[in-house]
């Protein structure tokens, strides 16, 4: 069964740039996966950030963006800031109408 | 504004039947072009798709939990519903529900979710 991989934690200073990828334990990722993005504070519900791999939702800032990079889906953040602390998950369309999650990055900003 | 408001019991003993239901606001489950959609998130860990049905009521399921899974849709009432059968401590968790769009398979609308624990 192939799994959704995310980098399970990652770090950046503030004001800094960080890419967090999302890939498969088998294959590439390309855009016929539709890649998704969340942010999720703990506690909190999920945000929604990018859909079919670079559209950004209604109000997520521009620092926010999407793309595929190399085989892997990826999430950069430019210009970070305190409230971009939190977990961030990806999601991919199989095929067959199955969909899954991957395991999730907890982005430090420090 | 779309809402999703998830209501059950928030407590499940273990072997017995998980039901939870997802009350959509203003518009209709039967909307065309939504999957509506449960998710749940196990304490500490990440988020884990279940399933969804389709607003022309075909369902599809999580394979890891398909032998125990029902989504269901009652039209009259504007609700979805989640039925997990033969449930254990591993199925305690917060249970949103939310709403996809067709064909871009994501995520536009969640609900506040809600935390069913098994004893």
């Amino acid at each position: 069964q192939t799994v959704v991989t995310q980098e399970p934690s990652f770090s950046v200073s503030p004001g800094g740039t960080v890419t967090l990828t999302c890939g498969l334990s088998s294959g590439s990722v390309s855009s016929h996966y539709y890649p998704s993005w969340y942010q999720q504070t703990p506690g909190q519900t999920p945000r929604t950030l990018i859909y079919t791999t670079k559209v950004r939702s209604s109000g997520v800032p521009d620092r926010f963006s999407g793309s595929i990079v190399g085989n892997k889906a990826a999430l950069t953040i430019t210009g970070a800031q305190a409230e971009d602390d939190s977990y961030y998950y990806c999601g991919l369309y199989m095929g067959s109408g199955i969909w899954v999650f991957g395991g999730g990055t907890k982005l430090t900003v420090l | 504004q779309v809402q999703l408001q998830e209501s059950g019991p928030g407590l499940v003993k273990s072997s017995e039947t998980l039901s939870l239901a997802c009350t959509v606001s203003p518009v209709s489950v039967t909307s065309a072009n939504y999957y509506w959609t449960w998710i749940r998130q196990s304490p500490g860990k990440g988020l884990e798709w279940i399933g969804y049905i389709f607003y022309t009521g075909s369902t599809t399921y999580n394979p890891s939990l398909k032998s125990r899974v029902t989504i269901s849709q009652d039209t009259s009432k504007n609700q979805f519903s989640l039925t997990l059968t033969s449930v254990t401590a591993a199925d305690t968790a917060v249970y949103y529900c939310a709403r996809s769009l067709y064909y871009y398979w994501y995520i536009d609308v969640w609900g506040k979710g809600t935390t069913v624990t098994v004893s």
